[in-house]
């Protein structure tokens, strides 16, 4: 079967940096996306990755580790507008084999 | 804006009414979805279409009937729904082939369903 694990809730501070962590376990993997989905609207594509390692986009940057089933973004300098659904999706084989997990919901506080 | 377009924005029906959902892609994706969220539950997918095909079907009562009549535009048509259908449904766009298939939502449909 397929399982998805995050976090349900987080805190941080702005301007600090912030880790989501996501395990997951599947019988078919081909790789990890990030979707961030602010309050009342529409999720909205941050990242995916197929190789191990980390990728870096800005103050975004996101990590896999496929041998783990461990992956995670992470966010530096936080900013307010950063407080969001943070949801941990798997890709487990073609376009149409897509697993969102519950996400984690962030709170940056000043 | 993502290029994904949804009407209505709302909906309140009774179980016994019958009411369509529209959804529409700006971006030449191949690729269409329907997926429902409920509060504290995760996106569970509904359908997938691809080149107007349906090729993905998780188990959905027959009370949900997904339309697709050409790549840009699908539908969600809804009779005799239950109170625990009441969701927010979002409909997706991705591209197929190589890539990432990452997919670009619209704002969703909030029903009700009294």
């Amino acid at each position: 079967g397929q399982n998805i694990d995050q976090p349900t809730e987080m805190t941080a501070t702005e301007g600090a940096i912030v880790q989501i962590n996501c395990t997951y376990q599947t019988s078919g993997f081909n790789g990890l996306f990030w979707y961030q989905q602010h309050a009342g609207e529409a999720p909205t594509f941050l990242s995916y990755n197929v190789l191990d390692g980390l990728e870096e986009k800005g103050r975004f940057s996101s990590f896999l580790s496929r041998s783990k089933g461990y992956s995670y973004p992470l966010l530096k300098e936080l900013q307010m507008k950063d407080s969001a659904s943070y949801l941990c999706t798997m890709n487990s084989g073609g376009y149409q084999k897509v697993t969102f997990g519950i996400g984690t919901k962030l709170q940056v506080i000043p | 804006e993502t290029g994904v377009t949804q009407t209505p924005r709302h909906l309140v029906m009774g179980m016994t009414n019958k009411k369509s959902l529209k959804c529409e892609q700006h971006l030449g994706h191949n690729a269409m979805y329907w997926y429902k969220q409920s509060a504290k539950k995760p996106l569970e997918l509904m359908f997938v279409y691809s080149l107007e095909e349906r090729v993905e079907n998780n188990s959905v009562p027959s009370r949900f009937s997904p339309e697709c009549p050409n790549s840009s535009h699908l539908f969600l048509h809804l009779h005799t729904l239950q109170p625990e259908d009441s969701a927010l449904y979002l409909c997706a766009s991705s591209q197929t082939g190589q890539g990432s298939y990452e997919q670009y939502f619209g704002p969703g449909t909030r029903l009700t369903v009294t």
